[in-house]
């Protein structure tokens, strides 16, 4: 049980932003969303999380609605590079650790 | 994540074998744990440990076995391996954030593995 919902793919073009959508409806106060990318065959790659605010790193932004219910990963200037499968992870709650469960993923492909 | 080390990369194998798949990692986590990922699949988690002294279970421990020699050691061992076990196998390190339950988890590059 996966509980997020993602497009199968995307595509976006290089250098302009690209908007990754994620919606998690049943996600519980206490879980973050977390998302991950994976480059084909390579171990999956942390990019960001959040728990209720808007966060931002050297490698994206996450904007999460107010209601919590769905959250927007934002690659700001896609390159060639960026082209993978980006997974949106609600952490489950009620375990003493983090497990995480990973779908199927938004296939991202950045064409020049 | 060059501070998840896993060996071999790759690795063909017969039914029947036994195979040990090994991950090490320089970060310094307690918590490691081994998830295996089918073609257009997400992943499933197989074992987790907290630290050198607790193993537990994941989905889908049939058929696998897991040793956690040293704080930065972690193997998974095939017994008898079977042709449905073929799949990319990633090892992953995780700690919490202080102050926190927190905590992103690092993946190795994984091992691709074909049992014929």
């Amino acid at each position: 049980d996966a509980k997020t919902t993602q497009p199968p793919s995307m595509d976006c073009a290089e250098g302009r932003a690209a908007n990754l959508p994620c919606n998690h409806s049943t996600i519980s106060g206490n879980e973050y969303v977390y998302w991950y990318r994976q480059i084909h065959s390579q171990g999956p790659q942390y990019i960001i999380h959040g728990l209720k605010n808007n966060e931002t790193n050297e490698m994206a932004s996450l904007i999460i609605t107010e209601d919590r219910k769905s959250s927007t990963l934002i690659l700001p200037h896609a390159t060639l590079r960026d082209t993978a499968v980006y997974y949106c992870i609600v952490r489950v709650a009620g375990d003493n650790f983090n497990k995480f469960y990973f779908g199927s993923g938004t296939k991202l492909n950045v064409k020049p | 994540d060059a501070d998840v080390t896993q060996t071999p990369r790759n690795r063909i194998t017969k039914t029947g074998k036994r195979i040990m798949l090994e991950c090490s990692q320089t970060k310094g986590h307690d918590r490691m744990y081994w998830y295996r990922q089918d073609p257009g699949l997400g992943l499933q988690l197989i074992y987790y440990s907290f630290d050198v002294k607790d193993i537990n279970k994941g989905e889908i421990s049939d058929g696998y076995s897991v040793s956690r020699q040293a704080q930065a050691k972690f193997s998974l061992s095939l017994e008898s391996a079977i042709p449905n076990q073929t799949a990319l196998y990633f090892c992953a390190t995780s700690d919490p954030r202080p102050g926190t339950d927190d905590q992103p988890q690092h993946f190795g590059d994984g091992t691709r593995l074909s049992i014929l």
